[in-house]
């Protein structure tokens, strides 16, 4: 079945630090990868998207494309804020499924 | 426009008890999912509605747990008899249109089985 694969966390940066959240996927098809962010005390939110493979999402400062030979969708952000301290997670949405599959989710703290 | 809203935040029970979960979804979102995330472990679909029907159940740990959705607007999710395994944050999510369309999540509801 559909799988989700996040690094191992928890990640503690400085503030401007360049960030990386490795994700790697199993899936049949042709999924749709999705980053969620849980910021302290709030629910989920969709921080970026991406529907085909060469796809690049971006939001916030944060991009992350959609590459197909790896099977990967890594998180990136070239200077980290100490607002974006939250949980993220890793998910896909394959073929005509509407569930969505997510990974652990790693905590990022940044500190100033 | 208001969001997802989940009821209650928080629920503290001792194992046997009964609690039930509740979800309001955004106004006029035809599908409505309810997930799970044990501590530590992924964030796991339960189910999905469509209006009141259940179109995927498959998550649906055992049939310990009920969910409804009467009339299709909010969904409850009924944990009867609660164990101690059940314990984690419950997670609902809306979403309008086909399965392509954004999941619009609440802000989850923590519950504690003692």
């Amino acid at each position: 079945g559909d799988s989700v694969t996040q690094m191992e966390g928890p990640v503690t940066l400085s503030e401007e630090a360049f960030l990386t959240i490795n994700c790697t996927y199993t899936a049949t098809g042709y999924p749709s990868l999705f980053w969620y962010v849980q910021y302290p005390g709030e629910g989920l939110q969709l921080l970026l998207k991406a529907t085909k493979a060469d796809d690049k999402g971006s939001n916030k400062g944060f991009e992350a494309t959609y590459r197909k030979e790896t099977t990967s969708f890594h998180l990136e952000k070239g200077s980290v804020q100490v607002s974006d301290s939250a949980v993220y997670f890793c998910a896909l949405r394959g073929g005509a499924n509407s569930k969505l599959t997510f990974g652990k989710g790693i905590t990022l703290s940044v500190r100033p | 426009e208001a969001g997802v809203t989940q009821f209650p935040s928080h629920s503290v029970i001792e194992k046997g008890q009964t609690v039930t979960l509740r979800c309001d979804p955004i106004s006029g979102h035809d599908n409505l999912y309810w997930y799970r995330r044990v501590m530590g472990k992924e964030i796991k679909f339960l189910l999905h509605f469509v209006k009141e029907s259940k179109q995927d159940e498959s998550g649906m740990p055992n049939n310990r747990f009920l969910a409804e959705r009467t009339g299709g607007t909010y969904s409850t999710l009924k944990v009867q008899p609660a164990e101690l395994e059940d314990s984690g944050v419950y997670f609902c999510a809306s979403s309008y249109g086909g399965p392509n369309q954004p999941q619009h999540f609440g802000d989850g509801t923590r519950l504690s089985i003692l």
